[in-house]
């Protein structure tokens, strides 16, 4: 069964630490993987995209790596601030279009002064 | 450039009763996707529309259909609403459609169901 599961559910941070979120997924066959970030109220906004031939994606103090291999994908917070208080979703997609968009269930990262 | 926009905001209905929502997309941007999110199913694909096609469709009940314009504003419509059908409906614009493109989301509509 196509499923993606992120870790942990939930975390506190002091403003300034840094932190990493995981997911891992058994989706196949992979198109490519991709990290959201979604405020309270608002939609997601996408951080990165990355193929099978990537190992790491950046977007200023995002970080995102993917291992194909053990299919597992981390998200690296630098500094973090206190906007980066949100979900973060892990989406892995299928080779075949838009309905083969499988959504984790999100982490929410709550970082605190 | 506008982002995407979404009408109405906050919705409620009773149950049996049907609803419409609007998704008008980034200028140029000719794929719209639809999806729902709740707190127990999180994020699920609805559908998704490209020059007026629905090229993809989620495994959801033909209650929930849509349809795109020639100006590529989309509509989604719920008939016969059911109390889980309460949930946040975000719609996403993309300039084709293609899986490996960025998807732009709007800000939702929320949907409650009494």
């Amino acid at each position: 069964k196509n499923q993606v599961e992120q870790s942990p559910q939930s975390l506190i941070i002091l403003e300034g630490k840094n932190c990493t979120l995981q997911c891992n997924y058994t989706v196949s066959p992979f198109s490519n993987l991709r990290w959201y970030k979604q405020d309270t109220g608002r939609g997601p906004v996408s951080l990165t995209i990355m193929t099978f031939s990537e190992n790491t994606k950046s977007n200023g103090r995002y970080t995102a790596t993917l291992d194909a291999d053990t299919k597992q994908s981390s998200l690296h917070i630098t500094a973090s601030q206190l906007s980066d208080s949100a979900s973060y979703i892990c989406v892995v997609t299928l080779r075949g279009g838009y309905n083969k968009l499988i959504f984790g269930a999100g982490t929410r990262l709550a970082v605190h002064p | 450039k506008a982002g995407v926009t979404q009408t109405p905001r906050y919705l409620i209905k009773t149950r049996g009763q049907q609803v419409t929502l609007s998704c008008s997309p980034i200028s140029g941007h000719r794929s719209v996707s639809w999806y729902q999110q709740t707190p127990g199913q999180g994020l699920q694909f609805l559908f998704e529309y490209f020059s007026e096609t629905q090229r993809n469709k989620g495994n959801f009940p033909g209650r929930f259909s849509g349809r795109q314009f020639s100006n590529s504003r989309s509509e989604m419509n719920v008939s016969t609403l059911e109390l889980g059908d309460s949930a946040l409906y975000l719609c996403a614009s993309s300039l084709v459609q293609e899986v490996q493109e960025t998807q732009y989301f709007g800000p939702g509509t929320r949907l409650l169901v009494l």
